[in-house]
């Protein structure tokens, strides 16, 4: 069965700074993998995610992760870092018919 | 660490059939749960956001009464889909927010529901 790794419970960075949550995962098959923002007092929200094609996903807000098969990663990265970015983020895999979430990372944006 | 468990992982009906999914949060308590539907190969839909002994708030385009739910104490929720035909057949998956830390969500490990 898949499953997720996010390394970081926490990941604190200052406005402007480079973003980088980092994602591992682990699939029997060709995964379909996503990253989810979930907003205080709100459900989750898709930012993008990877089936095939292209391994550089852009996505929403401009986050963008990069598929590394030889890695088993899917790392989000924004190049700025903004205050409205602080958040919970969730990677997720799925296989086929059901998806897996890691455990989140809390993103805390100083100003 | 905080659980969530939702019962059953899998479930194959007859169509014109309920069937009952339970989201519960086993060592916290949570005011508010959310549902979602993921279809094959795609991303999780958000259905509805469940709230502990008031009505829930159903997303734009979801039936209610098709998707009853019932949060009646602040360790479970529960997604009915009554009536149901092949084209409810999905993925459904729970998330409960822990009241100790409101910003924190945990998952279910979600529901195969099969409608044949």
């Amino acid at each position: 069965a898949q499953s997720v790794t996010q390394l970081g419970s926490h990941v604190s960075v200052s406005e402007g700074a480079l973003v980088l949550l980092r994602c591992n995962y682990s699939s029997s098959v060709p995964p379909y993998l996503f990253w989810y923002v979930q907003y205080p007092n709100q459900g989750l929200q898709l930012l993008l995610k990877y089936t095939t094609g292209a391994t550089l996903v852009k996505g929403i807000n401009g986050f963008e992760a990069e598929f590394k098969k030889s890695e088993t990663s899917f790392h989000l990265t924004k190049p700025s870092a903004h205050m409205s970015d602080a958040a919970e983020y969730f990677c997720a895999v799925s296989e086929d018919n059901d998806m897996r979430f890691g455990a989140g990372t809390r993103l805390t944006v100083k100003p | 660490g905080a659980v969530v468990s939702q019962h059953p992982s899998w479930v194959i009906c007859k169509s014109g059939t309920s069937v009952k999914i339970e989201c519960r949060s086993l060592d916290f308590q949570a005011t508010t749960m959310f549902w979602y539907r993921q279809f094959p190969k795609q991303s999780l839909m958000l259905m509805a956001t469940s709230n502990e002994g008031s009505k829930a708030t159903y997303e734009q385009g979801v039936e209610k009464d098709k998707f009853l739910i019932n949060h009646a104490s602040l360790t479970l929720s529960t997604l009915t889909v009554t009536s149901a035909h092949p084209e409810d057949s999905s993925f459904y998956i729970c998330s409960a927010r822990d009241n100790r830390a409101a910003e924190k969500l945990f998952f279910g490990s979600g529901t195969q529901l099969s409608v044949l």
